[in-house]
């Protein structure tokens, strides 16, 4: 069965950056996109970006250019999301989801708590 | 970017009752809409894809309708289980997607 595996939690600092990884199995890694949706306490779900892992190209939402980047590994179907210049607003859960127009599959979240 | 939103923001409701939550597109998106369900400390779920197609294994008292800009969510008859917050999805032939502000759930 497909599986999203996210790594653990983050504590951060103002203006560190954070790198959290989904890893994926019971699929064809490169066969599906991969998203990342975070989101605050309290909040709503807000859509950061896309992944192909096939050929690595991603696409981003407008309000992250700049802060984020997306990658893969096919050698352990893995992508990653790096999130640089953190700041308070960015605590948050971080969720990576399988799909391109209908995300079905989601991993179990990830807190990345930013705090001086 | 296309921006999206919901109404109501939060309803409360009796079990057994319809439920109807809306979500409009500033602009046309064809079918390309989804929802989901989120209960509190979990990861959404997928319940309705392309606007109207459930996903296997969700109960058939969720529907969803619409195309274009103007989108609708239905529970037919509301159980306890149901209590959560709904979020419609679009995404659009840039790759870019967008949720919608949600919709909490309650029962009264």
């Amino acid at each position: 069965q497909v599986q999203l595996v996210q790594s653990g939690a983050e504590v951060k600092k103002p203006g560190a950056s954070v790198k959290v990884s989904c890893k994926a199995s019971g699929y064809t890694f490169t066969s599906y996109y991969m998203h990342w949706v975070r989101q605050a306490p309290g909040q709503g779900l807000e859509w950061m970006g896309i992944i192909n892992p096939s050929g690595g190209s991603t696409s981003y939402a407008q309000k992250f250019q700049g802060r984020v980047t997306m990658t893969r590994d096919t050698s352990t179907s893995t992508v990653y999301m790096e999130l640089s210049s953190l700041r308070s607003e960015d605590t948050a859960v971080y969720y990576c989801a399988r799909g391109f127009q209908v995300p079905r599959d989601w991993g179990q979240g990830t807190l990345v708590t930013v705090s001086s | 970017d296309i921006q999206m939103t919901q109404s109501p923001s939060s309803l409360s409701a009796s079990v057994g009752d319809r439920v109807t939550i809306t979500c409009q597109a500033s602009q046309d998106i064809s079918n390309y809409l989804n929802w989901y369900q989120q209960k509190p400390g979990k990861a959404p779920k997928l319940l309705i894809y392309d606007a109207s197609n459930l996903e296997t294994g969700v109960p058939s008292r969720f529907s969803g309708s619409g195309s274009g800009t103007d989108f609708t969510f239905t529970i037919s008859s509301l159980q306890p289980e149901d209590i959560a917050t709904y979020y419609c999805q679009q995404y659009d032939n840039l790759a870019l997607f967008t949720f919608g502000p949600g919709t909490k759930v309650d029962i009264k």
